[in-house]
C-alpha cells in the first residue's frame, strides 16, 4: 500500500522557471494538503483541498498555485521560482480535514526537495 | 503567526536518559497530537490526545494534554537511539496548526 506518493524527490531550479509537484493518494480520502518544511518553522501550511473540486489558501499561498485533478490527484505549481521558495515540500491526506473533524490523523509523502538558485 | 512553539528546539542526549518536550500556546486547540519524522520522510503520527488532561502511552512514550487544552507534553523514559527524529505536536483549531519542531538526537 503505497499511502501518499510525491514526485520528483528532488529539484533544483533556476529562478524564474516554473515547475509543478505531483502528489496522488491511493487511500480514498476526501482531503489533501500541501506544505512547506523550513529549519525552525514546522510545517507551514500552503494550501489545501478539502474536497474534491475545492481548494482554499493556507498560512503561505503567495507564489504558488494548486490542481485537485480527482480525488487521488493534487498539484502544487510554482510559476516563477524565488530562492525565498527552497524547501522541502510535504503533500499529506486525511479522510476529512474541516472544521470538527480537523483532528484527523494526516498521512504524509516522504517530500520533494527543492532547490531554487 | 505561529501559534505553537516547542521547546528545546534542539535536544542531544545520550542513550538511557529521560527528556520532556514541551509544545505550548495561548490559543485553545479541540485536540492535540504528537507527530514523529526522520530524516528524508515524511512526520508519521503517533498519538492524538482529546480531553483537557489526558495522559496517552505508547511503550517509553507519555503524552500529556494540559487541562485548558493549550499545551502539551512528550516525555520519553530510557531514550534510544531509535528515538532520534523530528518531533511536531499538531493542534486542531478548524485546521490543523503545526508547532515549531524538537530535533531529538540520542547517541549510544
Amino acid at each position: 500500500n503505497a499511502g501518499v506518493t510525491q514526485t520528483p524527490k528532488f529539484q533544483v531550479l533556476k529562478t524564474g522557471q516554473s515547475m509543478t509537484l505531483q502528489c496522488a493518494q491511493d487511500m480514498n480520502h476526501n482531503s489533501m494538503y500541501w506544505y512547506r518544511q523550513d529549519p525552525g518553522m514546522g510545517l507551514r501550511l500552503i494550501y489545501y483541498s478539502a474536497s474534491e473540486g475545492t481548494t482554499d489558501k493556507g498560512e503561505v499561498p503567495n507564489g504558488y498555485n494548486v490542481s485537485r485533478l480527482n480525488k487521488r490527484e493534487f498539484s502544487l505549481r510554482l510559476e516563477s521560482a524565488a530562492p525565498s521558495q527552497t524547501s522541502v515540500y510535504f503533500c499529506a491526506s486525511s479522510e476529512l480535514g474541516q472544521g470538527v473533524y480537523s483532528n484527523q490523523p494526516q498521512h504524509f509523502g516522504d517530500g520533494t526537495r527543492l532547490s531554487i538558485l | 503567526t505561529q501559534l505553537l512553539e516547542q521547546s528545546p528546539q534542539f535536544l542531544s542526549i545520550q542513550e538511557g536518559e529521560n527528556l520532556t518536550v514541551y509544545c505550548n500556546s495561548s490559543s485553545v486547540f479541540s485536540s492535540l497530537q504528537w507527530y514523529r519524522q526522520e530524516p528524508g520522510e515524511g512526520p508519521v503520527l503517533l498519538v492524538t490526545v482529546v480531553t483537557g488532561g489526558e495522559v496517552k502511552k505508547l511503550k517509553r512514550l507519555t503524552f500529556q494534554f494540559g487541562d485548558a487544552r493549550k499545551d502539551s507534553s512528550l516525555h520519553i523514559t530510557a531514550a534510544q537511539p531509535g528515538d532520534t527524529g523530528l518531533y511536531l505536536c499538531a493542534g486542531a483549531r478548524g485546521k490543523l496548526i503545526f508547532g515549531t519542531g524538537t530535533r531529538l538526537q540520542v547517541f549510544p
